[in-house]
Order: C-alpha cells, then structure tokens, then sequence
C-alpha cells in the first residue's frame, strides 16, 4: 500500500512569495496531521482533521499560515506570505481511529530565502 | 497538558551491544497510547514500536523492546544487537484521543 504522499519534496522560495504543500494521505484514514519540525521547536502539531473537519488549529502559528482539506483523499498547507522564520521541515501524517498509529509522509523541506 | 521528556540529547553505543533509551511523560489519563518513532537522516518518521497503557505486557518487535512502567510514567526503549543502521534520532511520543505530543528526540550513534 501507499503510504502518505507529500509534494514537493523541497522548496526553496523567496520571502514574501506563497507556499503550498500538498498531501495524500493513506487510503482509508479518516484523521490527517500537519506537523513542523525545526531545530529550535522540535516536532509541532500544527493542526488535524478528522473526517476532513479541522478539530485543532492552535498549532497554527499565525494567520499567515492555512490549511484545507477538500477531500479524504487530499490536503494542502499554506503559507501566505512566507518568511525566513518559516523554513523548516512540514510533515503530513494520517490515521484511522483514535490511538492507532499516525504514519508520516516524508516531509516537505521548506528554504524560505 | 500531556508533556514527554527525553532527558538525554545523545547517547552512544558499541555495535552489537544493548543500549537504553529513556522517556517520561505527564498525564492525568489513564487510558493513552505511547509510541517510538526513528527518524535517520532521510527525515522520514518511522514507526519504530507501540504501546497500549492498558496492556501490562511490554511490547515487543524483533531488536526492539520496551519497558512500560504505569505508575512511575515511564517508558523505555531498549535496542539489542545493535547495529549501524539503528543509528537515528528516536522520538517518544503520547497519544490521547487524536493528538501525538513528541519528546525532543535523543540521538543515537552506533560505533563499528
């Protein structure tokens, strides 16, 4: 099986410009996870639908930052404009049920320049 | 608010030897679900082993075990014949209903 896909792999962009990172979650998974990790923070949950609800966004950082789940099958992160402070790896993670496993995505490497 | 501690930044261990890595958490729960996650270079997050805190027994996968103390909030991993690749940084993380809080991660070396 396929596990969660994320797109782009790495991006590198210019201060001010928009970023979005795509994600596929692992069919069947009814829970999706958008993560950060830096250096200084370590791993952050930023936010998580269930069921494509978004039930938690207090991990959002600011308004800059949006995230929108269409579909089940379909999710994307935005940052809008981006800055510096703002490179960092993003992962996508998803689940079925409560305290199952969370399977991560490979991550997106963000170099906002 | 659940918290996990790792408390050692790195550790070092002799291939083919056994090494421990220790982690704490927080909680008023009583029913919660305890993970360790290995991250090598790639970055990929990788499912390493997972823990039920109903269940007494500890789990078990191949090299990898753990010791799941309840009481004393304590869960351990423990890497037998260590090897070159088991070299990661390696993520104890608690989950309650939907979200997964992470400790800081140790890294972990393995000399030939």
């Amino acid at each position: 099986d396929a596990g969660v896909i994320q797109s782009p792999r790495h991006e590198v962009t210019e201060m001010g410009q928009e970023v979005t990172l795509r994600c596929k979650p692992i069919s069947g998974h009814n829970s999706l996870f958008w993560y950060r990790q830096t250096m200084m923070r370590g791993l952050e949950l930023l936010i998580y639908f269930n069921n494509n609800v978004p039930i938690d966004d207090s991990g959002m950082p600011e308004d800059r930052f949006s995230a929108k789940m269409p579909n089940a099958s379909f999710s994307t992160l935005k940052i809008q404009p981006s800055e510096p402070r703002d490179s960092a790896v993003y992962f996508c993670a998803s689940s079925m049920g409560r305290g199952n496993t969370i399977y991560f995505g490979e991550g997106s490497w963000l170099t906002v320049v | 608010a659940q918290t996990v501690t790792q408390s050692q930044p790195e550790m070092s261990v002799q291939e083919a030897e056994t090494v421990t890595l220790s982690c704490t958490y927080d909680t008023s729960e009583s029913d919660y679900y305890l993970f360790w996650y290995k991250q090598p270079p790639s970055r990929q997050m990788i499912l390493v082993i997972r823990q039920e805190a109903y269940k007494q027994q500890n789990a078990t996968e191949n090299r990898f075990s753990v010791n799941f103390q309840k009481a004393a909030k304590s869960f351990s991993l423990k890497i037998s014949d260590s090897q070159l690749g088991d070299a990661a940084m390696y993520f104890c993380a608690y989950r309650r209903s939907s979200k997964l809080t992470f400790g800081k991660g140790i890294t972990l070396s393995v000399r030939p």
